[in-house]
């Protein structure tokens, strides 16, 4: 089974803290992506990534940044803590082929206070 | 602008009752996945349909893609309080890696 593992499944951090979000995934799987997911907004992409070292911006990258170093991981870094950041972060991957679809990881519940 | 919407929002309904979940968008999609998401889990991925017309079965779940690959459905026969969550319909974005996700269906079974 691909797995797909969050480090943190719930995270509680002050207000201006840098946090870490890690995901490493077990499939070698090109694609990595981080997403957040809020009511009533959905599944909003925050960065993806296609291979090591090369990233791109999604959909509200405003506040994060990201790194990939080695293809089985991908770090989301929250510069500076604010509590608009409070929210379910979700790491998915998948094949290059685009085709197969995501696995996820089980989520970060994040509080930021 | 692609997008995909679900309809409907919310579902309650009691055990043994049959249902049917909608993903339609104005765009043509190479293929669509079908994902649920239990409270406090990531999304998992049910199944991915590629073909206009395909019709897949995954023991009481029923997913079809439309012929103009512009939509999809999901029916559930006698449901059960397992197959309580939010489901998800997704598809690739043209040229990119990136897949965009439907507005999602909460789907409560009613013991």
């Amino acid at each position: 089974d691909v797995k797909v593992t969050q480090s943190s499944r719930y995270l509680v951090k002050r207000t201006g803290e840098k946090v870490f979000l890690e995901c490493v995934q077990d499939m070698d799987h090109e694609n990595m992506f981080w997403y957040r997911q809020d009511p009533g907004l959905g599944l909003r992409l925050i960065y993806f990534s296609y291979d090591v070292k090369m990233k791109e911006k999604g959909d509200i990258p405003e506040g994060y940044s990201v790194s990939r170093e080695k293809k089985e991981r991908f770090s989301l870094i929250l510069e500076s803590a604010s509590t608009n950041q409070t929210s379910m972060y979700l790491c998915a991957s998948s094949l290059w082929d685009r085709g197969g679809g995501y696995t996820f990881g089980s989520g970060t519940r994040l509080t930021v206070v | 602008t692609q997008l995909l919407e679900q309809s409907p929002q919310f579902l309650s309904i009691q055990e043994g009752e049959n249902l049917t979940v909608y993903c339609n968008s104005s765009s043509v999609f190479s293929s669509l996945q079908w994902y649920r998401q239990e409270p406090g889990e990531g999304p998992v991925l049910l199944v991915t349909v590629v073909t206009g017309g395909e019709v897949k079965k995954l023991k009481r779940l029923t997913f079809q893609f439309g012929d103009a690959r512009k939509d999809s459905s999901l029916h559930i026969t006698a449901a059960q309080p397992g197959d309580t969550g939010l489901y998800l319909c997704a598809g690739p974005t043209s040229g990119t890696y990136k897949y965009i996700f439907g507005t999602g269906t909460r789907l409560k079974v009613l013991a």
